[in-house]
């Protein structure tokens, strides 16, 4: 069973501060790795990371993949207070009947303090 | 609209009741996902639909969920003789190709069971 692990579960921080939100799975047959933002409702989507050791950038987050330790890591920089919200990770798997299926972890609580 | 519709936005039901929950996709997508969020969690996968090819139903709980699909347009889930644990927001989501990752989700719907 497809299994993805997010760490920490939650996090206390003051603006300004640099977190580092971590990400590992166990997957058969991996395509890439998705990170999302959700505050209140819908997930928003942040990125997509397919190739290993290749950063992705958005202003002050940027996102890596390690494809040896299966693992994925979230930076946010100079946190600010409207970066409060649940960091989702997802790994999508191909194989058996459907391509598509996204395995999503539990989630890190980012909670941004002024 | 622009985005992924549904509805309703919240739903109390009563303990043994049938709920019906709809999702009206992006106009032009082809794949449409159902998932499950339960406080505090991430995001369990319950279904997924790719055009007219069978629905990929590996994550529905129990033969109380069923979800159908019209075509590329509409979705509804169905939760018969709903418990107390079927609780929940149930988050739909529709991208461009079968294959690649739900990147747009809808607002939700939040289940109340009583």
């Amino acid at each position: 069973e497809d299994k993805v692990v997010q760490s920490p579960l939650s996090l206390v921080v003051h603006e300004g501060d640099t977190v580092t939100l971590n990400c590992s799975y166990e997957v058969t047959n991996f395509r890439s790795l998705l990170w999302y933002k959700q505050e209140k409702k819908a997930p928003t989507f942040l990125f997509m990371l397919t190739s290993s050791g290749i950063e992705k950038k958005s202003g002050r987050l940027s996102s890596i993949l390690d494809k040896k330790e299966l693992s994925s890591i979230l930076n946010i920089t100079a946190t600010q207070t409207g970066d409060s919200a649940i960091y989702l990770c997802a790994v999508l798997s191909a194989g058996g009947t459907s391509y598509g299926k996204l395995t999503f972890g539990q989630g890190t609580i980012l909670t941004v303090h002024p | 609209g622009a985005g992924v519709s549904q509805s309703p936005s919240n739903k109390v039901t009563e303990k043994g009741k049938d709920v019906e929950l709809r999702c009206d996709p992006i106009s032009g997508h082809t794949a449409l996902y159902w998932y499950r969020q339960r406080l505090g969690q991430g995001l369990e996968f319950l279904i997924y639909f790719q055009g007219n090819s069978a629905p990929d139903k590996s994550g529905l709980p129990s033969d109380r969920f069923s979800a159908e699909r019209t075509g590329e347009s509409v979705s509804t889930l169905t939760i018969q003789r709903t418990q107390q644990e079927d609780s929940a927001v149930y988050l739909c989501a529709s991208s461009l190709a079968g294959g690649g990752p739900p990147l747009h989700f809808g607002n939700g719907t939040r289940l109340t069971v009583t």
